[in-house]
């Protein structure tokens, strides 16, 4: 069974410049996170899907960050436009069972974003 | 509040045994999570503590106390490839079953 992907593994960008990153969850599950992880930190909640609803996005700057899950399967995460403190790994995880008490978070290997 | 504490660092030898602690404050409590991370990689899942007591997967063993609100990961028979982070988190039913992180404990093992 294939993993989480993401792409790209690595971005390096100026500041004040668009990025995306992508995401395809393990097939079959509904839940799909974006997580921020910075160095020698735990990983940060920005938003979680429930298939194409955004159930909890309270930790998503939406002045500059926004994401999309259209068909419930894939995910795109985008920042517009990126500041010198965004650079962080940005990690995206699936889950099959809807987020609730039985339910475990597997996670894709990780963009690597560097806002010079 | 809500807060996850571990240990920073962590140093052990090669085939020996190590405990790695996690205590928690969190406003509510429907399990506990540990997580393998290596350097530049993803979180793999460890193991899932929901009731107390002693959950054992071959080399690895986690324990919870709710009680206590603490939780610990035992690695036996250490190996060189067990070197990474370990990240503890709690899945908080108050937080819309939010995962609560830990910083995560880096474990180097030497020869």
């Amino acid at each position: 069974e294939a993993g989480v992907v993401q792409s790209p593994r690595y971005k390096i960008i100026e500041k004040k410049q668009p990025v995306a990153f992508w995401c395809n969850p393990i097939s079959g599950h509904n839940t799909l996170y974006w997580y921020l992880q910075n160095l020698g930190q735990g990983p940060e909640l920005l938003i979680r899907y429930e298939n194409e609803e955004a159930v909890d996005d309270s930790q998503l700057p939406k002045d500059r960050f926004s994401a999309e899950r259209l068909k419930g399967v894939d995910s795109t995460l985008k920042i517009q436009p990126a500041e010198l403190g965004d650079s962080a790994v940005y990690l995206c995880a699936s889950s099959p069972h809807g987020g609730g008490s039985t339910d475990t978070q597997y996670f894709g290997p990780g963009t690597r974003l560097t806002v010079l | 509040g809500q807060n996850i504490d571990q240990p920073t660092e962590m140093t052990a030898t090669e085939g020996a045994i190590v405990q790695i602690n996690c205590t928690y404050q969190t406003s509510g409590f429907n399990g506990l999570f540990w997580y393998q991370q290596h350097a530049g990689e993803a979180p793999t899942f460890l193991s899932y503590n929901v009731l107390d007591g002693l959950e054992e997967k071959g080399r690895f063993s986690s324990f919870l106390s709710r009680s206590k609100g603490y939780s610990y990961l035992l690695l036996k028979e250490l190996q060189m490839k067990d070197s990474a982070s370990y990240l503890c988190a709690v899945r908080d039913p108050d937080s819309n079953y939010q995962l609560i992180w830990g910083a995560g404990t880096k474990l180097i093992i030497k020869p």
